[in-house]
């Protein structure tokens, strides 16, 4: 078992439509959930990052930790079609130093018709 | 622009040439990585670097070799290139005390 499980998609949604990404995982360990976006043929970037357990808001965007479930969810409210991308999940026991670096999900690829 | 600069972009080898991926940052970052995606199997580590002369083995290490020649630089090196090391190849780093990591643009490489 892989310890971050997140379904590949994709996920196709209409404009407008409010989305709900989400990512499981094993690890009690994990403290620090992070939300990358990659755009087609680029790197990953940061969206998103929480620390424990809650919720964190910024502009349309929502992450969610649920420790005790072992479940994190990012959620995009108005989508527009600039948000079509492919959306990864990532974690780590400490603050993404070490040799661990992060572990992340496969990643979700998200279509958002206009 | 700042950033992490990845180069080549694509690269195709021959099974059991070498060659030398490049990574350098503008960002005065202590960590640096190299992380390889492929279809199905997300982002693996290979190996990370927390600080200029110090290196550490990630999850796939298996057939690679890096170099940190500075706080700026870091490199990847394939040896004897397989079929298996077709991927794309993402150099990454990161701020001591801070949670995110800036992604380069990748190299993408096929060994035929």
């Amino acid at each position: 078992q892989k310890e971050v499980e997140q379904d590949p998609g994709p996920l196709s949604v209409p404009e407008g439509a409010i989305v709900s990404l989400n990512c499981t995982y094993s690890n009690s360990a994990f403290q620090y959930f992070m939300w990358y976006r990659q755009y087609s043929r680029k790197g990953p970037e940061l969206l998103m990052y929480t620390y424990s357990s809650g919720n964190k808001e910024d502009g349309r965007f929502t992450a969610q930790v649920d420790k005790s479930s072992k479940y994190i969810s990012l959620f995009i409210r108005d989508s527009q079609p600039s948000d079509s991308a492919t959306y990864l999940c990532a974690m780590s026991a400490n603050s993404g130093g070490g040799a661990d670096g992060l572990t992340f999900g496969k990643g979700t690829h998200l279509i958002i018709q206009p | 622009n700042a950033g992490v600069t990845q180069t080549p972009k694509f690269q195709v080898l021959k099974t059991g040439q070498s060659m030398t991926l490049q990574c350098a940052q503008d960002m005065n970052h202590n960590s640096m990585y190299w992380y390889r995606q492929d279809p199905g199997m997300g982002l693996r580590l290979i190996y990370y670097s927390a600080s200029e002369g110090t290196t550490d083995k990630g999850e796939v290490p298996n057939g690679y070799n890096v170099s940190r020649l500075n706080k700026r630089e870091f490199s990847l090196r394939l040896e004897s290139a397989a079929p298996s090391q077709t991927s794309v190849y993402f150099c990454a780093s990161r701020l001591q005390g801070r949670y995110g990591y800036t992604f380069g643009s990748g190299t993408r490489l096929t060994v035929v």
